[in-house]
């Protein structure tokens, strides 16, 4: 059964860092591209970055909302994507997810979520 | 950016009608479209990916459809189990973007 459980998600002060982590299982992890998406309160789904796998270099893109400051990489040996997220503002408040990328063809979606962490960033 | 607006942003619905939820995307983006549903609380899920095609263990009363640059969902037979928040997402260039939501609600 694929599993994607997130964790290291809480309450941290604006200017200061947090990593989170993705730790999948049930799946061959290194193969899969790996996204992010983030949901502040009460609002829609933002897309905030991805690591393709390894069949495509591990290469990254980011929303522009965090390029420069949010970090995304993997650890494959342990089966582990991370977040790493600096310079934090209190308007990156959401729950993060992370996802497994789908793909059929040349078509991307994302087809199992974690549950999510909460991020809050207040002073 | 590709901004994708959906429509309408929540209706409500008897069970057993059909329902119809529309994403236009702000310029060309192929079949890249995919639908989710959300309940409160949880992780989206994954119900239509490629514009078309039905992800695995959905029922086929979820259908997506493409014309130009608009994409539906049709949920035939609305059950208590799928009034949920409803999101289109475009995959065809990053940023990836999702629409605003669609919340299905019961009448």
């Amino acid at each position: 059964e694929v599993q994607l459980v997130e964790s290291g998600g809480g309450l941290v002060q604006p200017g200061r860092s947090l990593r989170l982590s993705c730790k999948g299982s049930g799946f061959a992890f290194g193969d899969y591209g790996m996204s992010w998406v983030r949901q502040a309160p009460g609002t829609g789904l933002e897309w905030i970055g991805f690591i393709r796998g390894k069949p495509f270099s591990e290469t990254t893109d980011y929303a522009a909302s965090v390029k420069g400051r949010f970090t995304v990489s993997r650890d494959d040996s342990k089966s582990v994507a991370y977040l790493e997220m600096n310079s934090l503002k209190t308007e990156d408040t959401a729950v993060y997810y992370c996802s497994r990328h789908k793909s059929s063809g040349v078509f991307r979606s994302l087809d199992y979520w974690g549950q999510g962490v909460l991020v809050t960033v207040s002073s | 950016d590709i901004q994708m607006t959906q429509s309408p942003s929540s209706l409500s619905a008897s069970v057993g009608d059909r329902v119809t939820i529309t994403c236009r995307a702000s310029q060309t983006i192929d079949s890249y479209l995919n639908w989710y549903q959300q309940k409160p609380g949880k992780a989206p899920k994954l119900l239509i990916f490629a514009a078309y095609s039905l992800e695995g263990g959905v029922p086929s009363k979820f259908s997506g459809r493409k014309s130009g640059t608009d994409f539906t969902l049709t949920i035939n037979n609305l059950q208590p189990e799928d009034f949920a928040v409803y999101f289109c997402q475009q995959t065809y260039t990053t940023p990836w973007t999702f629409g605003q939501g669609t919340k299905v609600e019961i009448k």
